[in-house]
């Protein structure tokens, strides 16, 4: 069964305009942690925010914030004030106890792409 | 801080043939992990080390894909013999794996981009 869904596979925005990208997950683990990945097109996926399961803020770094909403499973990413440099592809990823340790399990991505 | 090491960026190969990828972690990370993407899909992890012992493999096609990491720091990813449906980006990633558990960011290379004719 999928883990992470992300529901939009190509998203548009017009620069210095906010965005959301959308993430939802499934556990049953009470601890967990959920992260967003930039990859552009020279292919490195660049750490972008993380919030744990049990954070009680919204996580935020810089332009990015997550909006969590723990009891609708749902870990969307929003960019503010976008920039010609975000477009890229953007994964979720959410990681998790496994039998062996723990584990990292990523979303289909979505394309987001910028437009002057 | 240098950031993880992957190296060839590139390679394209014939069927059936050897390919092997290395990568350098960050400084002072325990753990390591092989992904490979798949185009159009997100990474799936291969296997996870934690120094130089194998944590999961339990994705390894181990008929055929390799793994090692000597010494605790570089790995190194072997592919023999190469079939058409291994192209795509190998990734590898780090952590520093002390504290573990959820919480615990991994950081990418730049990954390697196979090409299997």
């Amino acid at each position: 069964a999928q883990k992470i869904t992300q529901t939009q596979p190509g998203m548009f925005v017009q620069e210095k305009e906010a965005v959301t990208l959308d993430c939802t997950y499934d556990t049953s683990d009470p601890s967990y942690g959920l992260f967003w990945y930039k990859q552009p097109s020279s292919g490195e996926m660049i750490f972008l925010i993380y919030q744990g399961s049990y954070d009680q803020q919204n996580a935020t770094e810089g332009r990015y914030s997550l909006n969590f909403q723990k009891a609708r499973k749902s870990a969307n990413l929003v960019i503010s004030a976008s920039q010609l440099g975000d477009s890229a592809m953007y994964f979720c990823a959410m990681r998790e106890a496994t039998l062996s340790g723990y584990a990292l399990n990523f979303g289909k991505g979505t394309s987001l792409l910028v437009t002057p | 801080e240098a950031g993880v090491a992957q190296s060839p960026r590139y390679k394209i190969i014939e069927k059936r043939q050897s390919v092997a990828f290395w990568c350098n972690p960050i400084s002072g990370h325990a753990t390591l992990y092989w992904y490979q993407q798949i185009l159009g899909q997100g990474p799936k992890l291969l296997i996870q080390f934690q120094n130089n012992g194998v944590v999961d493999d339990s994705q390894l096609p181990k008929d055929r894909f390799s793994a090692e990491r000597l010494k605790g720091v570089d790995s190194t990813l072997k592919i023999q013999p190469a079939k058409l449906e291994d192209s795509a980006v190998y990734l590898c990633a780090s952590s520093l794996g002390v504290a573990g558990g959820a919480q615990e960011t991994q950081y990418f290379g730049p990954g390697t981009r196979l090409l299997v004719l």
